[in-house]
């Protein structure tokens, strides 16, 4: 059973709006969710991370929005520019373990 | 600040033949090591951890070994590889929060 899902594979928006990001997971003791971006060739770098105790988290023209109950969370991207284009991990943690999305692939055109 | 070396760049490697990736970290003491596998265009596959020198822990199998022989320095290994293999090697560390995964550069694999 794939315990983080994200959704969409791949999302292409225009320079200037705004891209969502979509993540579910299905363990409840997971009480961290970071998001990781990776371009081409290179390692994921983190980006930015939420605590379940945490509905929202903000960082620049990146916010996370976050529903516990649902267990579901999304990574917003407002003012999308062309070098956000790369591919985006979910991932949800707890105690030692740390499980990955497939990742979405965002395009954002000039 | 923490930094990971991974070696080789790339490695096209032929089916049956043995491999050995290294990974090194300096900035961080005693640190908490990861080995993933990643498809191209795929997840991230954790395949083994390591807290301790000369402790690992398997997460996946995938026919390959690792091993933890100093405290900066995590091996990845097989002797017999499969065209399964390919693929993109990362090491990691935890950065100073718990969790926040912190990655190398990678190793790109092709097996033939």
């Amino acid at each position: 059973q794939q315990q983080v899902r994200q959704s969409p594979q791949s999302l292409t928006v225009w320079e200037g709006e705004t891209a969502i990001l979509n993540c579910s997971y299905e363990d409840s003791t997971f009480n961290y969710f970071p998001w990781y971006q990776q371009f081409p060739g290179e390692g994921p770098a983190l980006l930015i991370s939420i605590r379940s105790v945490s509905d929202k988290k903000e960082d620049g023209r990146f916010t996370i929005f976050f529903n516990k109950r649902e267990k579901k969370l999304s990574l917003h991207i407002t003012d999308s520019q062309p070098g956000d284009s790369a591919t985006y991990f979910c991932a949800a943690s707890s105690n030692n373990r740390i499980f990955f999305g497939d990742g979405t692939q965002l395009v954002v055109k000039p | 600040a923490q930094t990971i070396h991974q070696w080789p760049v790339a490695e096209i490697k032929a089916v049956g033949s043995p491999l050995s990736l290294g990974c090194t970290i300096k900035g961080k003491s005693s640190p908490n090591l990861y080995w993933y596998w990643q498809a191209t265009g795929g997840t991230l596959q954790q395949l083994f951890y390591s807290i301790t020198v000369g402790q690992v822990e398997s997460v996946v199998q995938l026919n390959l070994s690792a091993s933890r022989p100093k405290d900066d320095q995590f091996i990845l290994s097989t002797e017999k590889l499969l065209l399964s293999h390919s693929g993109f090697y990362l090491c990691a560390s935890i950065r100073d929060r718990a969790y926040e995964q912190y990655f190398g550069p990678g190793t790109r694999l092709t097996v033939l």
